[in-house]
């Protein structure tokens, strides 16, 4: 069965600091992977995907994540975090052909960006 | 930039209640979903929907829960018996062929 694990529930970090959100995944076969953040009130916004290729995937807003088959991971980082970047962070395991069908989402960190 | 709009964006309906929430995915997905989040926790899987009905469903999405794509731009999740449980926020996704999807804001609902 698919699951996701994302250990930190809360991280909070300085502006400017950089940043590393954890997330483990289990599934049986080649994993579709994905990071969303939710600010607020707000939707899930897909900040970056891994489909297949190279494993470390650029997605928006300066966020990176590297997918290590060997360690069943898939870390979300940033080199120098904004304020504007907290937000509730998602990993998610996605099912079916195209990683879409549906998906299994871990159960969240929550950033904090202190002055 | 095309999205998924969710309608309304707060709900407030009182227990035993029937509830509609809508969804309008981007026009040309086939794909369509509804999720929920029940407050604190993650984001849990409801049921998928795809040339007309129900793909795949989870253990959550009882005989209570029903969709339907009424015509040809509308996606609706109508609960008929509400319970205080039901309490949530309700995210509606699309995508097309072999895309992540694409999530709307989200409708809350409150059952008091």
């Amino acid at each position: 069965a698919q699951s996701v694990t994302q250990p930190d529930i809360h991280i909070t970090v300085s502006e400017g600091a950089s940043l590393e959100l954890r997330c483990n995944y289990s599934y049986g076969a080649t994993p579709y992977l994905f990071w969303y953040v939710q600010s607020p009130g707000q939707g899930l916004q897909l900040l970056l995907k891994y489909f297949s290729g190279d494993t470390l995937v650029q997605g928006i807003k300066g966020f990176e994540a590297e997918f290590k088959r060997s360690q069943s991971s898939f870390n979300l980082r940033k080199p120098s975090v904004h304020w504007s970047d907290a937000a509730e962070y998602f990993c998610a395991v996605g099912a079916g052909i195209g990683g879409a069908n549906n998906l299994f989402f871990g159960t969240g960190t929550r950033l904090t960006v202190i002055p | 930039e095309p999205e998924v709009t969710q309608t309304p964006s707060h709900q407030v309906t009182q227990m035993g209640q029937e509830v509609i929430l809508r969804c309008v995915p981007i026009s040309n997905h086939l794909y369509f979903y509804w999720y929920r989040q029940i407050l604190g926790q993650k984001v849990e899987f409801l049921v998928s929907f795809y040339n007309n009905e129900i793909s795949e469903k989870s253990e959550i999405f009882d005989d209570q829960f029903s969709v339907e794509r009424p015509d040809g731009s509308n996606f609706t999740l109508k609960i008929r018996s509400t319970k205080l449980e039901d309490s949530a926020m309700y995210f509606c996704a699309s995508r097309s062929r072999g895309t992540e999807a694409f999530f709307g804001q989200g409708t809350r609902l409150t059952v008091v």
